[in-house]
């Protein structure tokens, strides 16, 4: 059974700072890691994938992946109201040839003015 | 225009009543999948295609009949459903190999009378 776990949050932090969204999974294996954002009532959003250990920046998303502990965390830096949203973190099978996704319960984020 | 659509957005049946939920994909993509998202549960995969051809079916009950007529198109039946099926039903796509990610569409949200 591949599990991935996040703290469901709610996560609450002031506009300006900085969001650190965890993700931990099972399946060590697992090569392809992916934030996905989800807006209330709205479908999945890929934001941010990362597939070696290390840090990836991408405007104000670091993803850092450690395999290892296997561990991937999301930081979201100058947060903003607009952020506010679920985070997914999903991870891509062992052995997988195609996309398949195992996803997290996902962390709510607000950010407030 | 999105790259992954979903018809129709919402729908009410009765249980006694048959419907069929449409994917459309134009990214050219080789995979697709049809996933379940419940209230505080992750999101759950039921079905995967490759080329048209089911590769993977998730323990899904009978009443969920999945059919991929084109790379592009996939439909989920539905028939004799439970209050318990309702849900959002994201339908996904991605490409055939590699580290590829999916890309979702906006999602049906099904409600079950």
């Amino acid at each position: 059974q591949k599990e991935v776990e996040q703290n469901s949050g709610p996560l609450s932090v002031p506009e300006g700072a900085i969001a650190s969204l965890n993700c931990t999974y099972s399946d060590r294996g697992s090569q392809s890691f992916f934030w996905y954002r989800q807006y209330s009532g709205k479908s999945p959003e890929l934001i941010m994938s990362i597939y070696s250990n290390g840090d990836k920046e991408d405007g104000r998303f670091t993803a850092q992946l450690n395999k290892a502990s296997q561990y991937v965390s999301l930081l979201i830096r100058d947060s903003q109201p607009s952020d506010s949203a679920t985070y997914l973190c999903a991870v891509k099978g062992r052995g997988s040839t195609l996309g398949r996704l195992y996803f997290g319960r996902g962390t709510q984020l607000t950010v407030w003015p | 225009e999105t790259g992954v659509t979903q018809t129709p957005r919402h729908l009410v049946m009765g249980m006694t009543n048959k419907k069929s939920l449409k994917c459309e994909q134009h990214l050219g993509h080789n995979a697709m999948y049809w996933y379940k998202q419940s209230a505080k549960k992750p999101l759950e995969l039921m079905f995967v295609y490759s080329l048209e051809e089911r590769v993977e079916n998730n323990s899904v009950p009978s009443r969920f009949s999945p059919e991929c007529p084109n790379s592009s198109h996939l439909f989920l039946h539905l028939h004799t459903l439970q209050p318990e099926d309702s849900a959002l039903y994201l339908c996904a796509s991605s490409a055939r190999q590699g580290d590829t990610e999916a890309f979702f569409g906006q999602g049906t949200r099904l409600t079950v009378v």
